[in-house]
């Protein structure tokens, strides 16, 4: 069964320093979205991607934040100097076309600590 | 704007009790999906179940059942006979057409032996 596949599992960095977390989504799905789980709250949305572009962002992805679908497989999320309130799980989810069902299909996450 | 709350923030039973979780919701739109997400110790999201806006009929999965009503705009979850393994955190989740999910902030479900 196709799934998204995120790595690495855990990165822990520097405060300050560039992250990249990568994700690959289902191969023929065409729409990609970064959600962030800080410890012990919510899953929060930060950006949805389609068509090569961002199509919707929250708040939370200001301009620290980019994402990139560099080679038509990863779908990546970059934290340019990262904060001590950037720790948390990020989750990468794809959706594909079809159906009527609107269903995003979640990786395992990343869990990035910031000291 | 679209929301979701989970009000019960905690809940703990004791193995094979029926447990139920409460989702209500608010949406403008008139075509919405509302999912529910289980969160085990490890972390991951497992999906469980999705209804449109436009199916209110109720759904029996295993011990699993969700029943959907508009009119009061709850889609509240029930684990029948439940099971240590069950311990995670749930969120209930709404999307509309454009595809971003919006979280509740999850309940925890503590299931003593």
């Amino acid at each position: 069964e196709p799934e998204v596949t995120q790595t690495p599992s855990h990165q822990v960095t520097q405060m300050g320093q560039e992250v990249i977390l990568r994700c690959v989504p289902i191969s023929n799905h065409l729409y990609f979205y970064w959600y962030r789980q800080i410890l012990g709250q919510k899953v929060e949305f930060l950006v949805s991607f389609y068509n090569n572009e961002i199509s919707e962002k929250s708040e939370i992805f200001d301009d620290q934040f980019s994402v990139e679908r560099p080679d038509g497989s990863n779908f990546t999320l970059k934290i340019r100097s990262t904060k001590l309130e950037d720790s948390a799980m990020y989750f990468c989810a794809s959706k594909g076309t079809s159906g009527v069902y609107n269903e995003q299909f979640f990786g395992p996450g990343t869990r990035l600590t910031v000291l | 704007a679209q929301k979701v709350t989970q009000a019960q923030t905690e809940i703990s039973v004791v193995e094979k009790e029926d447990v139920t979780l409460d989702c209500v919701y608010e949406t403008r739109d008139t075509t919405y999906y509302l999912f529910w997400y289980k969160q085990p110790p490890s972390g991951e999201l497992v999906f469980l179940i999705r209804r449109n806006s436009f199916d209110e009929q109720n759904e029996i999965s295993g011990r699993y059942s969700w029943n959907f009503q508009k009119s009061t705009s709850s889609f509240n979850f029930t684990i029948t006979a439940s099971q240590v393994v069950d311990s995670a955190v749930y969120f209930c989740a709404l999307s509309e057409a454009r595809g971003k999910l919006i979280f509740g902030q999850g309940t925890t479900l503590q299931v003593k032996p």
